[in-house]
């Protein structure tokens, strides 16, 4: 079945513009996080989605950035006034969401690899 | 979540097991040891997880010491398709509010060798 998808693969783009990354979790699946991973680090978390509960935001590291997931599915992750810093691989995964059960494993997509001039 | 320390990098020729240590000296008594992967380029892949006892599976084992302070992941018969960043973590897992996110060190960069 499809994984995890996101758009655009590849972003480039110059200090000071607005971007939008997005994310296509697995059907099904109700949660939804934001990783962003620099050049020779581990990931680093940004936000979390579950169900209609209020997002865990507690990543995220400034204002500039914001996400959106419209009908419990499809997620937005913007970045307003990109700077260099955030020139990063943004990785988006889902996995269903048992309260109580074993582990639900995190699917993970390919990343967006995004470049800040 | 407990910290975990693991060797920046490791050689294993193929065909052979690879062996995978990591160290969480800090663990507590309800927090898992998962293990994933991540191939170039691509985003990280679960591979396994446990809490106290070993653990196998179609991908590989998880060896957890009886203490719990350290653990060793096992590809019983490595593949150049096995060179891959490999990353410990640890962390509480279970039902009740809030996110689980997973955090991710520098991992293990394991080279499979012809």
């Amino acid at each position: 079945g499809a994984g995890v998808s996101q758009s655009p693969s590849n972003k480039v783009t110059e200090k000071g513009k607005d971007v939008e990354l997005r994310c296509d979790p697995i059907s099904g699946h109700t949660a939804l996080y934001w990783y962003r991973q620099s050049l020779g680090q581990g990931l680093e978390f940004l936000i979390y989605f579950q169900g209609n509960s209020a997002p865990d935001k507690s990543g995220l590291p400034s204002d500039r950035f914001s996400a959106e997931r419209t009908g419990g599915s499809v997620s937005t992750l913007t970045i307003q006034r990109t700077q260099q810093e955030d020139s990063a691989v943004y990785l988006c995964a889902s996995s269903l969401f048992w309260q109580g059960s074993s582990y639900n494993e995190q699917f993970f997509g390919p990343g967006t690899r995004l470049t800040v001039l | 979540d407990a910290k975990t320390t693991q060797p920046p990098s490791m050689d294993c020729a193929e065909g052979r097991a690879a062996n995978l240590p990591c160290n969480h000296s800090t663990i507590s008594g309800n927090e898992y040891v998962y293990w994933y992967r991540q191939i170039h380029s691509q985003g990280p892949q679960y591979i396994i997880h446990g809490l106290k006892n070993n653990e196998t599976n179609e991908m590989a084992s998880l060896i957890i010491t009886e203490d719990r302070k350290s653990s060793t992941l096992i590809l019983p018969h490595a593949t150049l398709r096995d060179t891959a960043v490999y990353y410990c973590i640890v962390r509480v897992d279970g039902s009740g509010a809030g996110s689980y996110q997973l955090t991710f060190g520098k991992g293990t960069k394991l080279s499979v060798i012809p």
